[in-house]
């Protein structure tokens, strides 16, 4: 158990879907993350909330929308997806800033496995 | 953010010590080394990181060599759970949350 947690753990769906990712953290930190791990290729880094504002956005296509309303909360809701983005969503969190203690450690939920038809 | 070097994978037998090798030959004096973990169809597990001296922690030691340009993460008694995915991250310490860059890893196979 990291205090990262993803719902739901699989998802189907067909590419005139729409569906959304969650992910609840409950370590208190500041900063959020999803990342993209496609089978045999590295994590690829999708979006970074930094204190609720989105800080990056790694070129990623308009289908996939993230949404933080809170600092515990993050979504990514998707749309019209494609074959090629089934793939392994991974969220992470982190605390940052000038509170001490160790900075960038960052904290993963066990993911949601992506299939879509 | 500097570039990392691992071997694509290693053996080690249960038990015995896992020495996994990373080369970051064009790290900068603030940048950290750290190492994550990814246990098979898991998210990725932080481990240790280090600037200039070694650590070690529950998990795992990280040896940092004088001139920085490359480590070594230490498993002191590898068990089957150990096999995972090892991936060494050079980054800075900085104040605002930012990507990790996990490169392709080193898988490790702990043997029976």
């Amino acid at each position: 158990e990291t205090g990262v947690t993803q719902t739901p753990r699989h998802l189907v769906m067909g590419m005139t879907n729409k569906k959304s990712l969650k992910c609840e953290q409950h370590l208190g930190h500041n900063a959020m993350y999803w990342y993209k791990q496609s089978a045999k290729k590295p994590l690829e880094l999708m979006f970074v909330y930094n204190f609720k504002e989105q800080t990056e956005n790694n070129s990623v296509p308009s289908r996939f929308s993230p949404e933080c309303p809170n600092s515990s909360h993050l979504f990514l809701h998707l749309h019209t997806l494609q074959p090629e983005d089934s793939a392994l969503y991974l969220c992470a969190s982190s605390q940052e800033g000038n509170s001490g203690g160790p900075k960038n450690i960052q904290y993963f939920g066990a993911g949601t496995r992506l299939s879509v038809l | 953010d500097a570039k990392t070097t691992q071997p694509p994978s290693m053996d080690c037998a249960e038990g015995r010590a896992a020495n996994l090798p990373c080369n970051h030959s064009t790290i900068s004096g603030n940048e950290y080394v750290y190492w994550y973990r990814q246990i098979h169809s898991q998210g990725p597990q932080y481990i240790i990181h280090g600037l200039k001296n070694n650590e070690t922690n529950e998990m795992a030691s990280l040896i940092i060599t004088e001139d920085r340009k490359s480590s070594t993460l230490i498993l002191p008694h590898a068990t089957l759970r150990d096999t995972a995915v090892y991936y060494c991250i050079v980054r800075e310490n900085s104040n605002s949350g930012y990507a990790l860059n996990f490169g392709k890893g080193t898988s490790l196979l702990v043997t029976p």
